[in-house]
């Protein structure tokens, strides 16, 4: 069956440090893979887009990685601040219509 | 820009009783929009998709009769909670995606709190 896995437990980061988050997928051959932010009681907010036939992505403090062979992606948040506490979302196009599977989120708590 | 609006935010009402939420996209075509219902901690569940002027297509175990969607307008869809009982109650949330210039990016709304006693 398919399946995205994201980490399940929080990852609580001290500020300045590097947050890194993995996305695992099974039986699905994305031709691209994004990810979002949400905030408690919101909607998901896009940040960031990776085709199949790249490898990496950067997007200010965001890099995202993409690994077709291991069917992994990895999400980095770099010198990070309080502001980026939230669950972030990876999602893969589950058909050439735009359709979205999503993973279940990683929360994010960035301490001072 | 690509801003996608829902109302109402957040409504609680009885069972028995039918709810419309409604999904614009202020300042873009929407061709396209998407309803997810999302528990809490828990990952958004596709529900539907719907294309301006057609039936919206709903995912496996999803009751079309239970959750009416319109999608009249380019910027507008509306999903309809019929009959709406307690296990219905979750967080709905509509995306949209259009002639924004980035055809593979979903716009969120910020969602429905939707509460059934």
């Amino acid at each position: 069956s398919q399946k995205i896995e994201q980490n399940s437990e929080a990852l609580n980061i001290q500020e300045g440090k590097t947050a890194t988050l993995t996305c695992n997928y099974t039986n699905y051959s994305p031709a691209y893979l994004q990810w979002y932010r949400q905030d408690p009681g919101r909607g998901p907010v896009f940040l960031l887009l990776i085709r199949e036939n790249e490898k990496e992505k950067r997007k200010e403090r965001l890099k995202v990685t993409f690994d077709t062979t291991l069917k992994q992606s990895l999400f980095h948040i770099t010198a990070s601040q309080p502001a980026d506490s939230a669950t972030y979302l990876c999602a893969l196009d589950a058909d050439s219509w735009g359709k979205l599977q999503f993973g279940a989120g990683t929360q994010v708590v960035v301490t001072p | 820009g690509a801003v996608v609006s829902q109302h109402p935010s957040r409504v609680i009402c009885k069972s028995g009783t039918s709810v419309k939420i409604e999904c614009r996209s202020l300042d873009f075509q929407a061709t396209t929009m998407f309803w997810y219902r999302q528990f809490p901690k828990k990952s958004l569940m596709l529900m539907a998709t719907s294309n301006e002027g057609s039936k919206a297509t709903y995912e496996q175990g999803v009751e079309k009769d239970k959750f009416l969607i319109n999608h009249a307008s380019l910027t507008l869809s509306t999903l309809t909670v019929t009959s709406a009982h307690p296990e219905d109650s979750s967080f709905y949330i509509c995306s949209a995606t259009g002639t924004s210039g980035r055809v593979h990016e979903q716009f969120f709304g910020p969602g429905t709190r939707l509460t059934v006693l």
